[in-house]
């Protein structure tokens, strides 16, 4: 089955950017989403991209996939403190749920 | 966008005692998917619900455990039975609205402790 693989810590400063990136194994992944949990709060949906695109930008939000390498990141630009929360990844074929990765904890310090 | 509604939000139990989580959404859906997040953990899928027949369980997770009704296309119940500790969870539904419409979204989860 599908296996989505995150990196579990990444660590910023107020004001740079943050790249959390996400790998996958089922080529025929046809939708990748991005959501973020807050501690104690429940998931919010960030943005998503079908697999015919390459990229999409969201205001801060950019996201990037790379189908040949099965690589898909999250690019939050002026990171803010606000930011620090869990990210997760996550993917799936249409009509189908979505398999989630283990989830990128965000820190952001001032 | 349509509104998923889920509870309890949240819920303390004793062992050996069963709970049911309510999901209701305010438009027809056809599948509706149950999802657990054990703490500090990522979410599994436990099983997806479709009107009009018996859910489909993932690996890991069986219906006398999990019985899920599906009743009409708005509404879903999830039963944890005979609870213990390890049953300790946030228990999220999720719908797929479509990609105009919001694509998968959650309702804001249900955390049970047992105890």
């Amino acid at each position: 089955g599908e296996d989505v693989e995150q990196s579990l810590f990444l660590s910023v400063r107020e004001g740079d950017s943050s790249v959390i990136n996400c790998t996958y194994t089922d080529s025929s992944s046809t939708y990748l989403y991005w959501y973020k949990q807050e501690p104690g709060a429940g998931l919010q949906l960030l943005t998503y991209i079908f697999s015919n695109m390459d990229m999409k930008q969201d205001q801060r939000l950019t996201v990037l996939l790379n189908k040949k390498d099965k690589h898909l990141s999250l690019r939050i630009a002026d990171t803010q403190t606000g930011d620090s929360a869990i990210y997760f990844c996550a993917v799936n074929q249409a009509g189908t749920a979505l398999i989630f990765g283990k989830g990128t904890t965000l820190s952001v310090s001032s | 966008s349509a509104v998923i509604s889920q509870k309890p939000s949240r819920d303390i139990c004793q062992r050996g005692t069963s709970l049911t989580i309510q999901c209701q959404v305010d438009s027809q859906v056809t599948m509706m998917f149950w999802y657990r997040q054990q703490p500090g953990q990522s979410l599994t899928l436990i099983a997806t619900a479709n009107q009009g027949s018996e859910a489909t369980y993932e690996s890991g997770f069986v219906i006398d455990k999990f019985p899920i009704s599906r009743p009409n296309l708005t509404f879903s119940t999830l039963t944890v039975s005979n609870m213990s500790p390890e049953d300790s969870s946030i228990y999220l539904c999720s719908v797929d609205l479509g990609q105009g419409a919001g694509g998968y979204t959650f309702g804001s989860g249900t955390r049970l402790t047992v105890v």
